[in-house]
Order: C-alpha cells, then structure tokens, then sequence
C-alpha cells in the first residue's frame, strides 16, 4: 500500500528555521518524483515545487523560489521542506504528493500525504 | 502559462441531485486533466485523471469529460460524502503547477 506520512504540526516563530519530511512507503522511492503543495488558510492549492528523489533534481514553481529548500534522504525513504527565515505569511497547511507519470513529460499527484500544518506566530 | 478557472465558485445541491462542475484551461491541455476532491481537514484525493478516467475506488456517481480546454465533472446523484471542495489540476506542462481555485459543493 502506497503512503505517504508527513511530520507533525510545528508552531514557529518569524524568523525561525524549519524542516519539515514526508516519509514513503508501499513502492520505490527514487522512482518517482515528489510534489510540495502549499495551501494556506481557506485557500486553494499552489505548487511549490517537485523534487526527483533519484538524482534530488528540484524545479521550484517561481514565487516559491529562494524560499524554501526541497531535499532528499535516500536512506530513509524521506523528502523534506525546509525553511531558514520563516516568516507569518508561510503559516498554511504543506501537502507532498506522489507524482505517477502518464508520459515522458506528463505527471499527475496520484496519493497524498495528510498534510503539515505549520503556523509562524509572534 | 496556463491558467485554470473553475465555476462555479459555489453550487448548492440537494443531496440526490446531479451536480456539475466545469474547469476551462487558458490554453489547450490535452486530455491532461485530473480532477481532486478535498473535504474540510482532510488532504485532497484523487478522483478522476486523463479527463476521463476514474481513479481506484472512485465511486462510479462521478464521471468527468472533455479535452482541450473545457473540461466537466459531474456527479450523478449527490451523497452526503460528496459534500466537499473540488479541484481541477493540469497536467500538460511539466512540472504540473496550474491548479483551478476550487468549486465547493455544499448542501442546498
């Protein structure tokens, strides 16, 4: 069975730094590129970026660039998110996805993992 | 870019009654489409992709269609468990970041 479990609720500060994982199981890690969704408070979806555990090859959607970190550890079949300055506005609820390729260039979020919630307060 | 609208933004519904939801892409996207629904604290699931195909376990109430850039899902007979925010998500240019602001079902 195919899942992806991510790490607990975190309350910050502004300011502060954080990383956030998401742990797979049920199938091949490195085979498969990863998707960040960010959804912030009774918003719609926005991608972040996706990473391919493989090679850690990352693509940042353009708002999201130089401000998160995407990243890989093989060994424990994990991607993470990372942030080094957190600010109020990155308060929002953090989806990884599996991405199922259709074709060569083709992919769409087949399962989810339950979402990170992270809220940044003074 | 492409850019993914949905409409509407709200549909009232009386449970057993058939609703539908579109989604127009800005641009031509194929038939790389999939459809997700999201219910309040949940994260979203996967219902339909390639337009048309219904994901494992999707009950066969919701169908989806279209290709280019107009696309619909629709759900046959509204159940209780329906009653959620749907999103529609291109997949045509990689990486795959348009999704459509969401159209909520609620209760009539």
């Amino acid at each position: 069975e195919v899942q992806l479990v991510q790490s607990g609720a975190e309350v910050k500060k502004p300011g502060d730094s954080l990383k956030i994982s998401c742990e797979v199981s049920g199938y091949s890690f490195t085979i498969y590129w990863i998707a960040w969704v960010r959804q912030m408070p009774g918003k719609g979806l926005e991608l972040m970026g996706v990473i391919n555990p493989g090679d850690s090859n990352t693509i940042y959607s353009p708002s999201f660039q130089g401000q998160v970190t995407m990243s890989v550890d093989k060994s424990i079949d994990t991607a993470h998110l990372q942030w080094s300055s957190l600010k109020a506005s990155d308060t929002a609820m953090y989806y990884c996805g599996r991405l199922w390729p259709t074709s060569i260039d083709t992919y769409y979020i087949d399962y989810w993992g339950q979402g990170t919630l992270v809220t940044v307060s003074s | 870019e492409v850019v993914m609208t949905q409409s509407p933004d709200t549909l009232s519904v009386s449970p057993g009654e058939r609703a539908t939801l579109s989604c127009r892409a800005s641009q031509s996207i194929r038939s790389n489409l999939a459809w997700y629904q999201q219910k309040p604290g949940q994260a979203p699931r996967l219902l339909i992709y390639g337009a048309t195909v219904r994901a494992a376990g999707i009950p066969t109430r919701f169908s989806g269609s279209g290709s280019g850039t107009e696309f619909t899902l629709t759900i046959s007979s509204l159940q209780s468990a329906d009653f959620a925010v749907y999103y529609c998500h291109q997949y045509n240019n990689w990486p795959p970041r348009a999704f459509g602001q969401g159209t909520k079902v609620e209760i009539k």
